[in-house]
């Protein structure tokens, strides 16, 4: 079975506090994702990477960076928390164009910040 | 853009119905479509995945159907339990297999 897993079920921060989520698959993946989902909102892609050290912007990245150095590792970072990013963040991996690229999620960490 | 809308949004039916659940998506260029499982304050566990050149997949009691050129998708879900009651979400991936564009999702209640 695939597994991805998440550093953090529930993370409390402080405004300005700089936050690193980490996120590992273990399934040799190419592309992993990182979401964040809020009441009427439904999912929105903050960013991805579909290789090592590769990565693009999705729907919101404003506020997010992001860091792929090794391919079953995806790290979001939080430059300097705000309250509006309280949110649950939710990790996932597919395997890429050409092996069904089904899209796996992690457990998701609830961040808030106060 | 791609757009998918999901309908309806929330469904509740007592145990043992056969039920529904609708995605739309805006584009028909796509690679695949996923359906999702959430339960309140978890991730999401994958239920079936379409490839864009199938019409249709099962698992158990559920079964997925595709319609690529009308743009929609339909997850049967055959007696349902309270166990099923959760939210369904459907996504699909662009033709590079990269980025999944989600539905709101149908919020499920199987009343015992």
């Amino acid at each position: 079975d695939v597994k991805v897993t998440q550093s953090s079920r529930y993370l409390v921060k402080r405004t300005g506090e700089k936050v690193f989520l980490e996120c590992v698959q273990d399934m040799d993946h190419e592309n992993m994702f990182w979401y964040r989902q809020d009441p009427g909102l439904g999912l929105r892609l903050i960013y991805f990477s579909y290789d090592v050290k590769m990565k693009e912007k999705g729907d919101i990245p404003e506020g997010y960076s992001v860091s792929r150095e090794k391919k079953e590792r995806f790290s979001l970072i939080l430059e300097s928390a705000s309250t509006n990013q309280t949110s649950m963040y939710l990790c996932a991996s597919s395997s890429g164009q050409g092996h069904y690229n089904e899209q796996f999620f992690g457990p998701g960490t609830r961040l808030t910040v106060l | 853009k791609q757009e998918v809308t999901q309908i309806p949004a929330a469904l509740s039916v007592p145990e043992g119905e056969n039920l529904v659940l609708n995605c739309s998506f805006t584009d028909s260029a796509i690679y695949n479509l996923q359906w999702f499982r959430q339960d309140p304050g978890k991730g999401l566990t994958s239920l079936l995945l379409i490839q864009s050149s199938q019409r249709e997949q099962t698992s158990g009691r559920l079964n997925a159907s595709l319609d690529k050129s009308s743009g929609r998708s339909t997850l049967y879900i055959a007696a349902s339990q309270p166990g099923d009651s959760a939210t369904y979400l459907c996504a699909v991936s662009g033709n590079y297999g990269q980025n999944f564009v989600f539905g709101p999702g149908t919020r499920l209640s199987v009343l015992p």
